[in-house]
């Protein structure tokens, strides 16, 4: 069974498009995140959930928007998309409790390419 | 502001031989966390370990070692007997609050050959 979950795994589009790429993970957490990983690998963080209330965003254009039907599910919509939001997408989720809220699950990653 | 540097952007080594993956952070917090994570070329993040800022035991696991150094805001990975399953993309990140914001280095892409 896989913890965390992304689809779909690969997301070719032209600019302009409105797309979303799910997540879903297994594991009971409280808390789920959005992460991007550009072109030279650095990973940022831009959105945070804990039981379905963002907590933390990243001053991510308001182009990107999380929704978290509930605490198992956040999906990520993009809409207009632009050249610029080329990239690894990663959802990944933690347990909120002392000891174990920092100790992230990721998944297997989103590659959008916007052409 | 929090900042986690990892110099080297390439390390290449042949199978057998121990590599060193440094990890230089900086925060003004005195409570924070350091990770290391692999990326293998199939694309996930692995976990690998979670250092707390008041333990700076040094921490084995198999051919994985871990050498935390307040003093010189160091959190060095080391491996040794490298394998070529070992090649990967490792990076090290800080984070000082519950939320999960982990603040990534950029990355060190390790290659081991045979």
């Amino acid at each position: 069974d896989t913890a965390v979950s992304q689809t779909p795994k690969y997301l070719v589009t032209q600019m302009g498009n409105d797309k979303s790429i799910k997540c879903e993970q297994n594991l009971g957490h409280d808390t789920m995140y959005w992460y991007k990983q550009d072109s030279k690998k650095f990973l940022k963080i831009m959105f945070s959930y804990n039981n379905k209330e963002l907590i933390i965003n990243e001053t991510v254009p308001n182009r990107f928007s999380p929704k978290s039907p509930d605490k198992a599910h956040l999906n990520l919509h993009i809409n207009s998309l632009e050249l610029g939001d080329s990239a690894v997408y990663f959802c990944a989720s933690s347990q909120d409790s002392a000891g174990e809220w920092e100790k992230l699950f990721f998944g297997s990653g989103t590659q959008l390419s916007v052409l | 502001a929090q900042k986690v540097t990892q110099a080297q952007t390439e390390i290449s080594v042949v199978e057998k031989e121990d590599v060193t993956l440094d990890c230089v952070y900086e925060t003004r917090d005195t409570t924070y966390y350091l990770f290391w994570y692999k990326q293998p070329p199939s694309g996930e993040l692995v976990f690998l370990i979670r250092r707390n800022s008041f333990d700076e035991q040094n921490e084995i696991s198999g051919r994985y070692s871990w050498n935390f150094q307040k003093s010189t805001s160091s959190f060095n990975f080391t491996i040794t007997a490298s394998q070529v399953v070992d090649s990967a993309v490792y990076f090290c990140a800080l984070s000082n609050r519950r939320g999960g914001k982990l603040i990534f280095g950029q990355g060190t892409e390790l290659s081991v050959k045979p």
